[in-house]
């Protein structure tokens, strides 16, 4: 039983580019969270997603951040425009509920250059 | 606010001693605590949880946590540091029921182990 994958483990983009984070949750897990570690910081949250739905989005950047996690596939990180303080590492973790706990993937680190 | 401040950016021991690595957390309602260790360019690897029953928790690898709910507490310890716990340690914390129940974790800005030999 494969983890938490994701991909790609590291991504460069230069300013103004679109940057994507894919994560592939453990099976039969079906909640997704997406993280996010500053350099020097703990892990922010960003956004908890079910199937086809976002149930909480409260740490995500009003603007150029957007997520998903539709019916079939991965989950979907999409970064627009990115600036450099986007450059940070990006975790994702999956959960077969909320009362449990998450596996987390060994994120994607992203470099805007 | 809810929020969970581990104190020390670092603690360092020797190879062979006990350790101790701290967590103070605030949070509405029963709290559900976490700890998780980061190797070098590596995910989160999950150590033990409290939820309810013992206050004290046993975990991965030999650690144990003790919850103090007085001292609202959930400090992280080893009876015998190895060299190879070195790692960033973070603290979390879960609030459970009401409109904060989507399991999102809020977690300390973590400490650093460095266990000497």
């Amino acid at each position: 039983n494969a983890g938490v994958m994701q991909n790609p483990r590291h991504l460069v983009r230069r300013r103004g580019q679109e940057a994507r984070l894919r994560c592939s949750p453990m099976k039969g897990h079906s909640h997704v969270y997406w993280y996010r570690q500053l350099p020097e910081e703990g892990l922010k949250f960003m956004v908890y997603l079910q199937k086809e739905n976002i149930i909480d989005e409260s740490g995500m950047p009003k603007e150029r951040f957007s997520a998903e996690f539709p019916k079939e596939g991965p989950s979907i990180l999409r970064i627009q425009q990115v600036v450099r303080g986007d450059s940070a590492a990006y975790f994702c973790a999956s959960s077969s509920g909320t009362h449990y706990g998450y596996t987390f993937g060994s994120g994607t680190r992203l470099t805007v250059v | 606010a809810q929020s969970v401040a581990q104190p020390e950016d670092q603690v360092n021991v020797a190879e062979g001693n006990p350790l101790t690595v701290k967590c103070t957390y605030s949070v509405s309602g029963n709290p559900y605590l976490f700890w998780y260790v980061q190797y070098p360019n590596r995910g989160l690897q999950f150590l033990l949880k409290y939820i309810t029953g013992d206050n004290l928790v046993k975990g991965s690898y030999g650690f144990e946590a003790e919850f103090n709910k007085s001292q609202t507490s959930f400090h992280l310890k080893k009876p015998s540091a190895l060299v190879s716990d070195s790692a960033l340690y973070f603290c979390a914390v879960r609030a459970s029921g009401g409109s904060s129940n989507t399991g999102k974790l809020i977690f300390g800005q973590g400490t650093t182990l460095q266990v000497k030999p």
